[in-house]
């Protein structure tokens, strides 16, 4: 079965300091997507970064970094200087295919993050 | 921005009454999904879609139905609320082929008293 775990409920972090927030994912399919959402306290859900299972090299957007590590099955995402703005809920996600051949997204459970001026 | 967008906004219904959800996407995408929000649960699939009356369940469907009868609609249902049904729904399409991230509509705070 897929599954998605974040084991940090909530960090913090200084203004204009990096921070990785943890996820780590099982599953036994060797295609599958790695994705980071961002929901702020307004509540809808943002799309940060992906990385697809067969990608290589991390996947980075701006300040946003995927540290994708596959035989650990760990894909963390690092953000570099903190901004006040990043201070909001963050979900890892996997796409995959299901035992029919259709697909789905799971989430894990989420990390609040705060950034502190 | 995906266009998606799901009505109502927010709604307060009372145990017992049946209530339904609509999905609406102006992007042709194949899946549309349905998730439920809860502290502690992050999101949790309750059921998607892979096409036009073509619908699977996910890890919470108990209580829930949908329905697609054309692409860009797609309808959650509870059938007779229950407290334990009050939650953030958020809807979500993506595309078929690829691997591509999912667009989420706006969410519908349901309250069940």
């Amino acid at each position: 079965a897929q599954k998605i775990t974040q084991t940090q409920p909530g960090m913090f972090v200084q203004e204009k300091e990096a921070v990785t927030l943890d996820c780590t994912y099982d599953t036994s399919d060797q295609s599958y997507g790695l994705f980071w959402y961002k929901q702020p306290s307004s509540g809808e859900m943002i799309f940060l970064i992906y990385q697809g299972s067969y990608d290589e090299q991390n996947a980075t957007e701006g300040r946003y970094s995927l540290n994708f590590q596959k035989a650990r099955k760990s894909a963390n995402l690092v953000i570099s200087a903190s901004q006040l703005g990043d201070s909001a809920m963050y979900f890892c996600a996997m796409r995959g295919p299901t035992t029919s051949g259709t697909y789905k997204y799971i989430f894990g459970t989420g990390t609040r993050l705060k950034v502190l001026a | 921005d995906a266009g998606i967008t799901q009505s109502p906004r927010h709604k307060v219904t009372e145990t017992g009454t049946p209530v339904t959800l609509r999905c609406h996407q102006t992007e042709n995408h194949r899946y549309m999904y349905w998730y439920r929000q809860d502290p502690g649960h992050g999101l949790r699939l309750i059921h998607y879609s892979y096409g036009v009356k073509d619908t699977d369940k996910g890890e919470v469907s108990d209580g829930y139905s949908v329905s697609r009868s054309k692409t860009e609609d797609f309808l959650l249902t509870l059938e007779s609320a229950t407290s334990s049904q009050t939650s953030v729904y958020f809807c979500a399409i993506s595309e078929y082929r690829g691997i591509t991230e999912a667009f989420f509509g706006q969410g519908t705070r349901l309250t069940v008293v």
